[in-house]
């Protein structure tokens, strides 16, 4: 079995200074792992993805991830927020399999001061 | 880009009504799956398809939920006998085969059981 545990459920950050959003993993074998954007009143929109290629994934909007096996740890970031960032963000991992179910974190609400 | 489509956006029904949420996926798509999400909680996976079949299900889908791709574009959930607790926003997803690209969500329809 796989789990995700996203480490703040609550991030504050100035607009134009870094985003760090952390979720650790746990998975019995090399797990796939994503992150999700949900704006309020949204979908669930990927942000990107890691499946056992290049393990810094560039996503979407100028996010970023980093794969570290020996933390089991694929933190978020961003250099410079925008207003536009205020969202949930969802850390989630699935199996291998490439079509297996999904387990979500908790999330973590990401808010941008002016 | 192309988008899963959720229908309705929000339905509010009586308690032990049958409710039919309806989701039509990316067309290419082979798999298609149900989650949902209570309000202030994590998304939960509920049940996967593929082949005309479910190929996984949580220990929340029980007797009271079924799935159905009745014409080859639509994908449904019902639930026969609604409960308060059925109260949540149901995602449908849909992935290519081995999910190369991730899994895409459609926004959701918010159900409410009065």
């Amino acid at each position: 079995a796989q789990s995700v545990t996203q480490l703040d459920s609550h991030v504050s950050v100035s607009e134009g200074t870094p985003v760090l959003l952390r979720c650790n993993y746990s998975s019995s074998y090399s797990p796939s792992l994503f992150w999700y954007v949900q704006h309020p009143n949204k979908g669930l929109q990927l942000l990107l993805k890691y499946t056992s290629a290049a393990t810094l994934v560039k996503g979407i909007n100028g996010f970023e991830a980093e794969f570290k096996k020996s933390e089991t740890s694929f933190h978020l970031t961003k250099p410079s927020a925008h207003m536009s960032d205020a969202a949930e963000y969802f850390c989630v991992v699935s199996g291998r399999g490439g079509n297996e179910k999904l387990t979500f974190g908790t999330g973590t609400r990401l808010t941008i001061i002016p | 880009e192309p988008e899963v489509t959720q229908t309705p956006s929000h339905q509010v029904t009586q308690m032990g009504q049958e409710v039919i949420l309806r989701c039509v996926p990316i067309s290419n798509h082979l798999y298609f799956y149900w989650y949902r999400q209570i309000l202030g909680q994590k998304v939960e996976f509920l049940v996967s398809f593929y082949n005309n079949e479910i190929s996984e299900k949580s220990e929340i889908f029980d007797d009271q939920f079924s799935v159905e791709r009745p014409d080859g574009s639509n994908f449904t959930l019902k639930i026969r006998s609604t409960k308060l607790e059925d109260s949540a926003m149901y995602f449908c997803a849909s992935s290519d085969l081995g999910g190369t690209y991730g899994y895409t969500f459609g926004s959701g329809t918010r159900l409410t059981v009065v």
